[in-house]
């Protein structure tokens, strides 16, 4: 079957622009997780969504950035105002959710950003 | 919360020779211990896990192995092929907050043919 899917692949942008990135998990996955991955590092937790709730928000590095997932489907993530630092791969993975017995998450291919 | 550390950074072995990579992690309430492959411009992908009511277990040449009381976990491949080749991610899941993966810092590792 399908597996997750996210868009752009790449994106290039100006610093201070804001960027909206896009991730459809695997049907029937009520989890969804985004994660950071920085140039030659590990990949770094950012925001949990079950359902259309986000119960833990711990790893947003800033304000400027947010989350929303709808219909239990979709989810974007949003930078505002990017910065240079902000340059990193963000992959989405998605699960079949707690009280399913699965922890297993299964990543997209990511979505490269650049901010110049 | 949740600590995962991993070693080596880098590993170059010969075709056919065996590669293991080692996880340490800080946080004894961790339950579900998986490993991902990241080729290049490509996702992570879910080669093997391991759940912490079990020491050891098998798929083929992969294989991992869970040492609870000393919370390490570890990934062995045999019969290394070139296209093993690729960037290994232990992580440990913090139980306490969702579920979400925290990982190490990874392990890049080279089969010469």
């Amino acid at each position: 079957g399908a597996g997750v899917s996210q868009s752009p692949s790449n994106k290039v942008t100006e610093k201070g622009k804001d960027v909206e990135l896009r991730c459809d998990p695997i049907s029937g996955h009520t989890a969804l997780y985004w994660y950071r991955q920085s140039l030659g590092q590990g990949l770094e937790f950012l925001i949990y969504f079950q359902g259309n709730s986000a119960p833990d928000k711990s790893g947003l590095p800033s304000d400027r950035f947010s989350a929303e997932r709808t219909g239990g489907s979709v989810s974007t993530l949003t930078i505002q105002r990017t910065q240079q630092e902000d340059s990193a791969v963000y992959l989405c993975a998605s699960s079949l959710g707690p009280g399913q017995s699965s922890y297993e998450q299964y990543f997209g291919p990511g979505t490269r950003l650049t901010v110049t | 919360g949740e600590n995962v550390e991993q070693h080596p950074s880098t590993l170059s072995v010969q075709e056919g020779d065996s590669a293991v990579i080692k996880c340490t992690y800080s946080d004894s309430a961790s339950n579900y211990f998986p490993w991902y492959k990241q080729e290049l411009g490509k996702g992570p992908q879910l080669i093997i896990d391991i759940r912490s009511n079990v020491g050891e277990k098998k798929d083929q040449r992969i294989a991992v192995t869970l040492n609870k009381t000393a919370k390490h976990f570890s990934l062995h491949i045999t019969e290394t092929q070139p296209e093993d080749s690729a960037v290994y991610f232990c992580a440990a899941n913090d139980y306490n907050q969702g579920g979400k993966l925290i990982f190490g810092q990874g392990t890049e590792l080279s089969v010469k043919p």
